[in-house]
């Protein structure tokens, strides 16, 4: 089994719609939970993370943690055709005030925003 | 130039040649990583330096050898590659990996490798 499970898609949908971005994992002990954008021909940046479970909103992003089901969500509301892109879950560990965190990356789903 | 830049961003080798990725970090970070890229798959780490000093060697061929001079740079060097090899590789780098917060990592552009 996968650390971290995320289903690749393609995704379409049509400008303005909600989206739903998903990754399931199996490590209890992921603390951190990333969401990462990449476009095409660049490299992945952060879009926010969080700690631990919960919500948080970033304007029209809104990520969740739902610890106990080992799931994490990324929802977009009134989508944008420059909201293409290819997003990324990452998630690591709190490894001790010394310890090295090393993120585990799920696959990517791919995003298409239509006109 | 701020952020990580990388280049060459494209290069074309044959399995015999040797040659060597670059990346700079502007951000004042001290820990850099290499990861490749590959079609439907999650980002591969590959390489881990902690003020200059390698933390992490995620069992690479040793035809991929890093190098940190410092915790600005960091080169891969590439020798004898073979075709499945061909991907893209990213550089990234964060403030460092250790202090019990978020590693949040700052990627360059990556550098697309084809092995002919």
């Amino acid at each position: 089994q996968k650390e971290v499970e995320q289903d690749p898609g393609p995704l379409s949908v049509p400008e303005g719609a909600i989206v739903s971005l998903n990754c399931t994992y199996s490590n209890s002990a992921f603390q951190y939970f990333m969401w990462y954008r990449q476009y095409s021909r660049k490299g992945p940046e952060l879009l926010m993370y969080t700690y631990s479970s919960g919500n948080k909103e970033d304007g029209r992003f809104t990520a969740q943690v739902d610890k106990s089901s080992k799931y994490i969500s990324l929802f977009i509301r009134d989508s944008q055709p420059s909201d293409s892109a290819t997003y990324l879950c990452a998630m690591s560990a709190y490894e001790g005030i010394q310890g090295a965190q090393k993120l585990v990356f799920g696959q990517g789903t791919r995003l298409t925003i239509n006109p | 130039e701020t952020g990580v830049t990388q280049t060459p961003r494209h290069l074309v080798m044959g399995m015999t040649n040797k040659k060597s990725l670059k990346c700079e970090q502007h951000l004042g970070h001290n820990a850099m990583y290499w990861y490749k890229q590959s079609a439907k798959k999650p980002l591969e780490l590959m390489f881990v330096y902690n003020f200059k000093e390698q933390t992490e060697n995620n069992s690479v061929p040793s035809r991929f050898s890093p190098e940190c001079p410092n915790s600005s740079h960091l080169f891969l060097h590439l020798h004898t590659l073979q075709p499945e090899d061909s991907a893209l590789y990213l550089c990234a780098s964060s403030q460092d990996s250790y202090r019990g917060r978020a590693n949040v990592l700052t990627f360059g552009a990556g550098s697309r490798l084809t092995v002919l």
